[in-house]
C-alpha cells in the first residue's frame, strides 16, 4: 500500500540533544510538509519541500532543520535550540505543490522532554 | 495576515443530534479542504471544494462553499459515535502554492 511512514511513534529528548524524526513516502509526491500539533491547537508548518533538493522555512522554523536529499525521504531534525519541543509532529505530502492538492498524512510523532 | 477561523472549538452531542462546524477565512480561498482527525490519529482528507456556492455530500456529511468563498460549513446529521474526532478546514496561501493554512479544528465528541 502506498502511504507515509514516520518514525518513531515515540520518542524523547534530553536537555541539549538533537533528534532526528524519520518521514518516508512512496506515493512518488513531489512535495513534503513537516507540521506541529499542539493540544486543542491546530497545524502549524515547520518546514515544507516543492521538490526534492529544495526545502523553505515555514511559519516556525527557528530550533529546526530539514533535508530532502531523496524524493521520498523528508527528516524533520530538532534542534537544542527548540526550547519546547514536546508536540505531536506530523509529515505530509501531496502530488505537487500547488493549493489545490490534498495533503497526506503520516501517522505523526510524539516527542516529549525528558 | 491571512487567517481561517473555525467555530466552535468544542462540540458534544446526544447521538442521533445533528452537528455542524463553520470556517470563516479572512480572505477569499481558491479552494477549501476538509479533514478528520480521530482521536490520537491524523488528519485524514475528507473533501474539497472549488466552486462558489458549491454543496457536496457525503453520506450524512454536507459541506458548502459560500458564495463568497470566504467561509464553509460541514454539518453531520444524526451524529454517530464513529463520527468522534476533530475536523479541520483548511484553504490555501493567496500566491503560496501548497502551503495551506489550516483552521484550529473543532473537536467532537458522541455521547452514546
Amino acid at each position: 500500500d502506498g502511504g507515509i511512514t514516520q518514525s518513531p511513534k515515540y520518542l524523547f529528548r534530553k536537555e541539549g540533544q538533537n533528534v532526528t524524526l524519520s518521514c518516508e513516502q512512496n506515493l512518488n509526491h513531489d512535495a513534503m510538509y513537516w507540521y506541529r500539533q499542539d493540544p486543542g491547537q491546530g497545524l502549524r508548518l515547520i518546514y515544507y519541500s516543492q521538490i526534492v533538493n529544495d526545502f523553505q522555512k515555514g511559519d516556525i522554523a527557528e530550533g529546526y532543520s530539514v533535508s530532502r536529499e531523496k524524493k521520498e525521504s523528508f527528516p524533520l531534525t530538532v534542534t537544542s535550540a527548540q526550547k519546547n519541543p514536546t508536540a505531536f509532529y506530523l509529515c505530509a505530502s501531496s502530488i505537487a505543490w500547488q493549493g489545490d492538492q490534498p495533503q497526506h498524512f503520516g501517522d505523526g510523532t510524539r516527542l516529549s522532554i525528558l | 495576515g491571512q487567517q481561517v477561523m473555525q467555530i466552535p472549538q468544542y462540540q458534544h452531542v446526544q447521538e442521533g443530534e445533528d452537528f455542524t462546524t463553520y470556517c470563516n477565512s479572512s480572505t477569499t480561498l481558491s479552494n477549501i479542504q476538509w479533514y478528520k482527525q480521530r482521536p490520537g490519529g491524523h488528519p485524514v482528507f475528507l473533501i474539497q471544494l472549488v466552486k462558489s456556492g458549491e454543496v457536496k455530500k457525503q453520506k450524512r456529511l454536507t459541506f458548502q462553499f459560500g458564495e463568497a468563498k470566504k467561509n464553509s460549513s460541514l454539518h453531520i446529521t444524526a451524529t454517530q459515535t464513529t463520527d468522534v474526532g476533530t475536523y479541520f478546514c483548511a484553504g490555501p496561501f493567496d500566491n503560496q502554492g501548497g502551503k495551506l493554512i489550516f483552521g484550529q479544528g473543532t473537536e467532537l465528541s458522541v455521547k452514546p
